[in-house]
């Protein structure tokens, strides 16, 4: 019983665009979430994050918004580039654990 | 630079000859873990330490093993690898359990 879940599996946006990345969660004791982005033959690395206590985050691109009402996050990606495609992960802690949803892969197209 | 690095990179070995994986971060991290990455389930994670000789279950340990008798190493132990652990593994460290963890380039590891 996945936690985590990232519905969509695979993204395709064209440059400058916007990409919606979505993530839903059912434990409601998570109250840290992060996003890490996955290249090809390398290992994740963290993108940004959020608390619960929080419903925004910025950073320059990427924004993550989080409804704790409905458990769901979503990263925003304004303007989208080409080397912004990848695979994304969104995780949720649960104590001393970090739990991934199964990734969705974006293309951004030139 | 900051790194954690594993080795090997690739590996194929045969059903049930033990093998490790070795990991190793230069951070000063007292966290690290190991997790499997399958298509469609995301990374799951395997085992973690939140210190020396401090390791716990994560949600998939079944047919794993690992120690940390120092806080830079996190080796993977395989006792009698099996054809279902064929999958992509990463290693990672940080200061706390979730906090922004940082991860080794991966395993890819075949068991025929």
């Amino acid at each position: 019983d996945q936690q985590v879940k990232q519905n969509s599996p695979s993204l395709s946006v064209q440059e400058g665009r916007i990409s919606i990345l979505n993530c839903d969660y059912t434990n409601s004791m998570f109250d840290y979430f992060l996003w890490y982005k996955k290249y090809p033959a390398e290992g994740p690395t963290f993108l940004i994050s959020i608390s619960s206590i929080k419903d925004k985050n910025e950073d320059g691109r990427f924004t993550v918004f989080l409804n704790k009402s409905a458990k769901h996050l979503s990263l925003h990606i304004v303007p989208s580039q080409p080397g912004d495609s990848a695979v994304y992960f969104c995780a949720s802690n649960a104590g001393n654990m970090l739990t991934f949803g199964g990734g969705t892969r974006l293309m951004v197209k030139p | 630079e900051a790194q954690v690095t594993q080795n090997p990179r690739y590996l194929i070995t045969v059903t049930g000859k033990k093998l490790t994986v070795t990991c190793s971060q230069n951070m000063n991290h007292e966290y690290m873990s190991w997790y499997r990455q399958d298509p469609g389930l995301g990374l799951r994670q395997i085992y973690y330490s939140m210190n020396v000789e401090v390791t716990d279950k994560g949600d998939v340990p079944e047919g794993y093993k690992v120690s940390r008798k120092e806080k830079r190493n996190f080796p993977l132990i395989l006792e009698s690898p099996s054809p279902n652990q064929t999958s992509l593994y990463f290693c990672a460290s940080s200061f706390f359990g979730t906090d922004e963890a940082f991860f080794g380039q991966g395993t890819r590891l075949t068991v025929v």
